[in-house]
């Protein structure tokens, strides 16, 4: 089990809005940690999507945001595309580990 | 261009060892702490082994403490995975990931900004 939880999947038409949930406890998210998410396209390395509960690296699309509250964090996705179809990953710190990087299980997003 | 090529990976049968090296080019690798990732056929992330710029500050997955090490040589801009009792489990794909860190609400946060394209470890007799 991992110490942040995701849904498995999610699904949406292409134009349409889909959002991810990231659910930690205490020692994570509730804890002030911030919260970063990743997007894994098949067959190739995570590449980092929103650092910092809501900051875009360069190049990522306005169309991805992300936003932390209490305990959880989203990852929102307007617009939905065909090459948005991936893998998506939350990560974040546990104080409980030291500080030390934990993920969440990952959701598949599908493009109907 | 920046980038981190992983290298080392294989079939190994349990209980044996293994190294990975991770090599990175076009940035000031001495000034990252990196860390290792790995990921099982099918699953999720999973989060390794990390090591600051320095060397000074080493850490693992319960999962794998005891039976991996991590190093670097900041000279040959590299990073290494030595992994030794080696189980079915331990079956992966295995990033390298260069952590950027800041401080925020009172915390140390850390995201990983920069991964390798990965290497695949399989441990199968």
């Amino acid at each position: 089990q991992s110490v942040l939880t995701q849904p498995p999947s999610v699904s949406g038409a292409p134009g349409q809005r889909v959002t991810i949930s990231c659910t930690g406890s205490s020692s994570n998210i509730g804890a002030s940690y911030d919260v970063h998410w990743y997007q894994q396209l098949p067959g190739t390395a995570p590449k980092l999507l929103i650092y910092g509960n809501s900051n875009r690296p360069s190049g990522v699309p306005d169309r991805f945001s992300g936003s932390r509250s209490g305990t959880s964090a989203s990852l929102a996705i307007t617009g939905l595309q065909a090459e948005d179809e991936a893998d998506y990953y939350c990560q974040s710190s546990d104080s409980s580990l030291n500080g030390d990087v934990v993920f969440g299980g990952g959701t598949r997003l599908t493009v109907l | 261009e920046v980038q981190l090529v992983e290298s080392g990976g294989g079939l190994v049968q349990p209980g044996g060892s293994l190294r990975l090296s991770c090599a990175a080019s076009a940035f000031t690798f001495f000034s990252y702490g990196m860390n290792w990732v790995r990921q099982a056929p099918g699953r999720g992330l999973e989060w390794v082994s990390y090591i600051s710029s320095g060397s000074t500050t080493i850490t693992y997955a319960d999962s794998v403490k005891g039976r991996f090490t991590v190093s670097r040589d900041n000279a040959k801009n590299s990073l290494y995975l030595q992994m030794n009792s080696l189980r079915a489990e331990d079956t992966a794909v295995y990033f390298c990931a260069r952590e950027v860190g800041y401080d925020s609400n009172a915390n140390y946060n850390v995201y990983l900004d920069l991964w390798g394209q990965g290497t695949l470890v399989s441990v199968s007799s």
